[in-house]
């Protein structure tokens, strides 16, 4: 069954404070992604990558920097966290041709 | 960038009775609609999809209807039951671009 593990699973992080958010997945997919999902606003795509040491932004890339070191893993890095950080992180990946979408069980993360 | 508008923020229904959830959305390049489901506390799981070729699609008891025309698409759920209950997100891609916008959610709730 296709996979996407995501670790922490919950983060409490000190505002200005570094955070690294990790993602693995075994489907053999291409695409990997990052949303950010707030009550009231649904999943908002944050960054993608299709094919590794290559990253895109997405609608709300400020703040958040991406890193997809193989096909496997995906990072997302909030170099300075913020208050407005404080959200549900979620990873997922996709094959070439878009059908089904797997996500990741989320990381929440609280910014204090 | 194509926007999403999920119409219904709650619905409530009686079990055995049909739930409709519509979204609409902005990009006529817009070729793929698929319905995911987000159980409280969990991650969201795929339930259906549609593609631009057709304009309707059943699988059990979920049926999707796509008017191009209007760029609008639902979600119709026959014979509710409990387990129903949950956050459903509608979504919207374009062809050859893998990436899913997504609708802000519908709680729905099917009581007993």
């Amino acid at each position: 069954e296709a996979a996407v593990t995501q670790s922490p699973r919950s983060k409490v992080a000190v505002t200005g404070g570094k955070v690294t958010l990790s993602c693995h997945q075994t489907n053999n997919h291409d695409y990997m992604y990052w949303y950010r999902q707030d009550t009231g606003h649904g999943l908002r795509l944050i960054h993608y990558s299709y094919v590794a040491d290559s990253t895109e932004k997405g609608d709300i890339p400020d703040g958040y920097k991406a890193s997809r070191p193989s096909q496997e893993n995906f990072s997302l890095i909030l170099e300075l966290a913020s208050l407005s950080q404080t959200a549900v992180y979620f990873c997922a990946s996709s094959g070439r041709v878009i059908t089904e979408v797997f996500f990741g069980k989320g990381t929440r993360l609280t910014v204090v | 960038g194509e926007k999403v508008e999920q119409h219904e923020s709650t619905l409530s229904v009686r079990e055995g009775d049909s739930a409709v959830i519509n979204c609409t959305y902005t990009d006529t390049a817009s070729s793929y609609f698929p319905w995911y489901k987000q159980e409280a506390g969990k991650s969201l799981h795929f339930v259906i999809d549609i593609r631009s070729n057709v304009d309707r699609k059943q699988s059990q008891r979920l049926i999707v209807l796509l008017d191009k025309k209007a760029k609008r698409f639902s979600l119709h759920i026959t014979a509710t039951q409990p387990e129903d209950s949950a956050i459903y997100f509608c979504a919207a891609s374009m062809s050859n671009y893998n990436v899913l916008y997504f609708g802000s959610g519908t709680k729905l709730t099917v009581e007993p």
